[in-house]
């Protein structure tokens, strides 16, 4: 497997435009999980979906985000729109089930302008 | 809640020395999950180990051992013989209780290994 699958893997955007990131987990993994890294608030989890269904959203920062997995091989996170603020390193991971390590994908290093 | 403290935030060691990365946690749940993820200069997250919380058995892979005291809530990450492929941010996490599918990660020790 090619493991997970981000895109694009680098993003630079004028403040207000709209920002989608794209992601292709695993095949055969349950949960997807979208990550945000930052040099202030360090790795922090911004929702995560069990068989396309977003379980908890609780880390998404406000309403500019919106996260969406149609099928069980695509997900977006789409920030509209952006900030300054929000310029950081996103990251998809995927994992099996609840109880297994989680695989990222390479990240998405977004700089909004 | 659940805490991970990497109380190290660089470390600096000469190739083929050993180095200790420490990570201390907190959490109320009985039954968790330790985590190591690697991060290279290349930025992506590169998982090596996952403890649960009833195996206290220190692990070695390779020049890689991990040493998890539960009465010291600590989970120290030992790399023998380093090199210089082992620069890196390590990030230890924790998942609390068993079930809970969220990371809670540290803020990483970053390591440089001089050549």
């Amino acid at each position: 497997d090619a493991g997970v699958i981000q895109s694009p893997r680098h993003e630079v955007t004028e403040m207000g435009q709209e920002v989608t990131l794209r992601c292709k987990p695993i095949s055969g993994h349950d949960y997807l999980f979208w990550y945000r890294q930052t040099m202030m608030r360090g790795l922090e989890l911004l929702i995560y979906f069990n068989n396309n269904v977003p379980i908890d959203d609780s880390g998404m920062p406000e309403d500019r985000f919106s996260a969406k997995m149609p099928n069980a091989s695509f997900s977006t996170l789409k920030i509209q729109p952006s900030e300054p603020r929000d310029s950081a390193v996103y990251f998809c991971a995927s994992s099996p089930n609840r109880d297994t390590e989680a695989f990222f994908g390479q990240g998405t290093r977004l700089t909004v302008v | 809640a659940q805490k991970v403290t990497q109380a190290q935030t660089e470390i600096s060691v000469v190739e083929k020395e050993d180095v200790t990365l420490d990570c201390v946690y907190e959490t109320r749940d009985t039954t968790y999950y330790l985590f190591w993820y690697k991060q290279p200069p290349s930025g992506e997250l590169v998982f090596l180990i996952r403890r649960n919380s009833f195996d206290e058995q220190n692990e070695i892979s390779g020049r890689y051992s991990w040493n998890f005291q539960k009465s010291t809530s600590s989970f120290n990450f030992t790399i023998t013989a380093s090199q210089v492929v082992d620069s890196a941010v390590y990030f230890c996490a924790l998942s609390a209780p068993f079930g809970n599918e969220k990371l809670t990660f540290g803020t990483g020790t970053r390591l440089t290994i001089i050549p």
